[in-house]
């Protein structure tokens, strides 16, 4: 069963710009995590937020959570050609992921 | 740099072969993990295994058996491939603590069966 709904499906930005990205789950969590792919490879954990945190940083990412409305967003700063990927969220310690962002970055 | 290696990147089997996926990490993690991927139904969770010898089903075990004898190596086997198992297959890894940690994926095995 899919517990992380993850929204837009796909995101197409400028460099530049900033590339924001939803989450959404439906039972409660102790954690929740970001994960990358890039095309045709394995997942790479980006970062991750405890239920009592409401909001990480590293480096040009920033991960907020908000557990009254079972939400996370990944926020990518000044983003890169090399972000392009699909991006995952995750929760709790079997990993249910949802389908997954892919987002483009047009130099 | 800690390591999941999958044995295989590209894997072509026919009908009613049996198949072995293997699995290895060198990051002496209890949790082991197999998921298959495919386009527009994201990850799924076949089986995993929380110690040696030591497993359990995940959302869609049915096709598929595991075997974890040695700690660090966790083999997803396919028992008569069928057509409906062609996918991209991956593996991670964790402690026991790794919810908080996060998971090490290796770079996956591309099945296609005919």
């Amino acid at each position: 069963s899919q517990q992380g709904e993850e929204d837009p499906q796909a995101l197409s930005i400028q460099e530049g710009e900033n590339a924001t990205m939803n989450c959404s789950y439906k039972t409660s969590i102790n954690n929740l995590q970001w994960y990358r792919q890039n095309s045709g490879r394995g997942l790479v954990h980006l970062i991750l937020i405890r239920s009592n945190e409401r909001e990480k940083h590293s480096g040009r990412l920033r991960v907020t959570l908000d557990t009254s409305k079972k939400s996370s967003s990944l926020l990518i700063t000044a983003s890169r050609a090399a972000d392009t990927a699909s991006y995952f969220c995750a929760t709790n310690s079997k990993l249910t992921f949802g389908k997954g962002i892919t987002l483009s970055v047009r130099p | 740099d800690v390591k999941v290696t999958q044995s295989s990147r590209y894997l072509v089997k026919r009908t009613g072969e049996k198949v072995f996926l293997e699995c290895v990490q060198d990051m002496d993690h209890e949790n082991m993990f197999w998921y298959r991927q495919d386009p527009g139904l994201g990850l799924r969770l076949i089986y995993f295994s929380y110690d040696v010898k030591m497993k359990e089903k995940g959302d869609i075990p049915e096709g598929y058996s595991v075997s974890r004898e040695k700690k660090e190596r966790f083999s997803l086997i396919l028992e008569s491939a069928s057509t409906n198992q062609t996918s991209m297959y991956l593996c991670a890894s964790t402690t026991p603590g790794g919810a908080h940690y996060g998971y090490t994926f290796g770079s996956g095995t591309r099945l296609t069966v005919v």
